[in-house]
C-alpha cells in the first residue's frame, strides 16, 4: 500500500519569512495530493490539493509543487503569518480516495 | 448546508469494552470514511463506505467494522477495546462529483483505561 513520509516535523519561522514542507509517496498509482492543516483541538481542513497532470498549483500565498518521477510533493507558504500556525498534513491517494494516506504532520509555528 | 457531525465528542472506556461512534455526513455526500488520529500523528485510514458497503479497509483488525445507512450515515464499532486504541476517531464525507476533497467531522476522542 501507500506510504507518504513527511518532513520536517517542526518548523519555525518568522512572520513573513517563507515555510516549505516535503512529502514522498511509495505508490506510482497514487494521482491526488491534497494538504490539510489542523489547527489545535480542530478539525483538518483542506487548504489546496493538485492531481497528477499538473506540476504546480498556487492559491495565494500557498503553492504546492509534484514532481511525480522522483514522487514528491511540497507545500510552500510565503509571507507566513501567525494565523498560519498549525499542523500540516499532506495526503496522497487514487482518485477515488478509498484508501488516503497521510504524513506524519508539520508542526509550523510562525513566531511574530 | 450542515457539515459532517461526529458523537459523542469525547468517552472514557475500559480495555475489553466495546464503543459505537457515529458520524452524519454532509449534506449531498454518499461516501464516508473513518480515520484513527493518535496524539502526535498524521490520520490513519481505518475504512470507507460508499453506498452501505465497505469501499477499501487499511491496516486495522477485524475487531473494527463499521456500518453506513441509507441516509448515509455511518458508525464506527469497536470491540475488546485495547490502551492503544485512545485516539481521535475522524470521520470524513467525500462526494465523487467534489474531486476527492474529504469533509472532516470535528472527531471523537476516545481513552481507553
Amino acid at each position: 500500500g501507500e506510504n507518504v513520509e513527511q518532513h520536517p516535523s517542526t518548523l519555525s519561522v518568522q512572520e513573513g519569512d517563507s515555510a516549505v514542507i516535503k512529502c514522498t509517496y511509495s505508490d506510482s498509482a497514487s494521482n491526488y495530493f491534497p494538504w490539510y492543516k489542523q489547527e489545535l483541538g480542530k478539525r483538518p481542513q483542506l487548504i489546496i490539493d493538485i492531481r497528477s497532470n499538473v506540476g504546480e498549483k498556487k492559491d495565494q500565498r500557498i503553492a504546492v509543487t509534484l514532481n511525480k518521477t522522483a514522487k514528491h510533493f511540497s507545500l510552500h507558504i510565503t509571507e507566513t503569518q501567525p494565523e498560519d500556525s498549525a499542523v500540516y498534513f499532506c495526503a496522497a491517494s487514487q482518485w477515488n480516495n478509498n484508501d488516503m494516506r497521510f504524513g506524519a504532520g508539520t508542526r509550523l509555528t510562525v513566531k511574530p | 448546508e450542515t457539515g459532517v457531525t461526529q458523537s459523542p465528542t469525547h468517552l472514557i472506556k475500559t480495555r475489553g469494552q466495546q464503543v459505537t461512534l457515529r458520524c452524519s455526513s454532509q449534506s449531498g455526500h454518499n461516501t464516508v470514511s473513518w480515520y484513527q488520529q493518535a496524539l502526535g500523528q498524521g490520520p490513519q485510514f481505518i475504512f470507507q463506505y460508499y453506498r452501505e458497503e465497505e469501499n477499501g479497509r487499511g491496516n486495522f483488525p477485524p475487531r473494527f467494522s463499521g456500518l453506513q445507512f441509507p441516509n448515509y450515515s455511518s458508525e464506527l464499532n469497536v470491540n475488546a477495546l485495547e490502551l492503544d486504541d485512545s485516539a481521535l476517531y475522524l470521520c470524513a464525507s467525500s462526494s465523487p462529483g467534489q474531486a476527492g476533497e474529504l469533509f472532516f467531522g470535528e472527531g471523537s476522542r476516545l481513552t481507553v483505561l
